[in-house]
């Protein structure tokens, strides 16, 4: 068990729909990075929060959209959904930031697009 | 720019087989380099690090040497059980960067 929470475990919607999913990251960590895996593009980074701002960007798509909240949990918004935003979605929180700090994994949100 | 080049998979070996995964990455800087394992249905766990050029990462029998020269980080173990079946994934962080780069991942399944 990494500390790291994400729900819901699974979702399941339709085309058009928006959806949020959440992570609480360990006790301490200040920093939340949100990702995307899929079969055919692998572990995408889509954006990295520290201490409620937003500190990098990554392949995140305009219809996405992230936050964090003062009590450091955070928030991935996905809207008019496509059949390919289909993924697991991680987050992963770190103590602070840059390259002395190892990334700890919550267990993933499986999205489902049908 | 940044990025990180697996060895495609999917790989099959048999119980005790040596097993190697290549990584080669593309920085700016001197990078910290990753190996981080997936179990099937879990999230991403840390498997070894190395921060600096020549230092060697080690973690449950698995190694891998940040080599400057050839910009590698190949991950090795002698002897593989099935307990190691699972995703493996190479990834940096630049000095100055906050990004995580990773590679695409290689599945290795061990059969008894």
């Amino acid at each position: 068990d990494s500390g790291v929470t994400q729900t819901p475990k699974h979702l399941i919607t339709a085309t058009g729909q928006r959806v949020t999913l959440r992570c609480s990251p360990r006790s301490g960590d200040l920093s939340v990075y949100w990702y995307q895996q899929s079969l055919d593009q692998g572990l995408q980074f889509l954006i990295q929060y520290y201490n409620g701002e937003e500190r990098a960007k990554g392949n995140i798509l305009e219809r996405f959209s992230a936050q964090q909240f003062p009590d450091l949990h955070s928030e991935l918004n996905l809207s008019s959904l496509e059949l390919g935003d289909s993924a697991l979605y991680f987050c992963a929180s770190t103590r602070g930031q840059g390259a002395s700090y190892e990334q700890y994994f919550g267990p993933g949100t499986r999205l489902t697009v049908t | 720019g940044n990025s990180v080049t697996q060895m495609e998979g999917p790989v099959t070996l048999s119980e005790e087989a040596f097993l190697t995964i290549n990584c080669t990455y593309t920085a700016t800087g001197y990078p910290s380099l990753f190996w981080y394992v997936q179990y099937p249905g879990e999230g991403l766990q840390l498997l070894l690090k190395a921060t600096k050029a020549d230092d060697k990462g080690s973690n449950k029998g698995f190694e891998a040497t940040y080599r400057k020269e050839t910009t590698s980080f190949h991950l090795e173990k002698g002897s593989v059980q099935v307990s190691d079946s699972a995703v493996y994934f190479c990834a940096l962080i630049s000095r100055t960067g906050n990004q995580f780069y990773f590679g695409t991942g290689t599945s290795l399944t061990v059969i008894p």
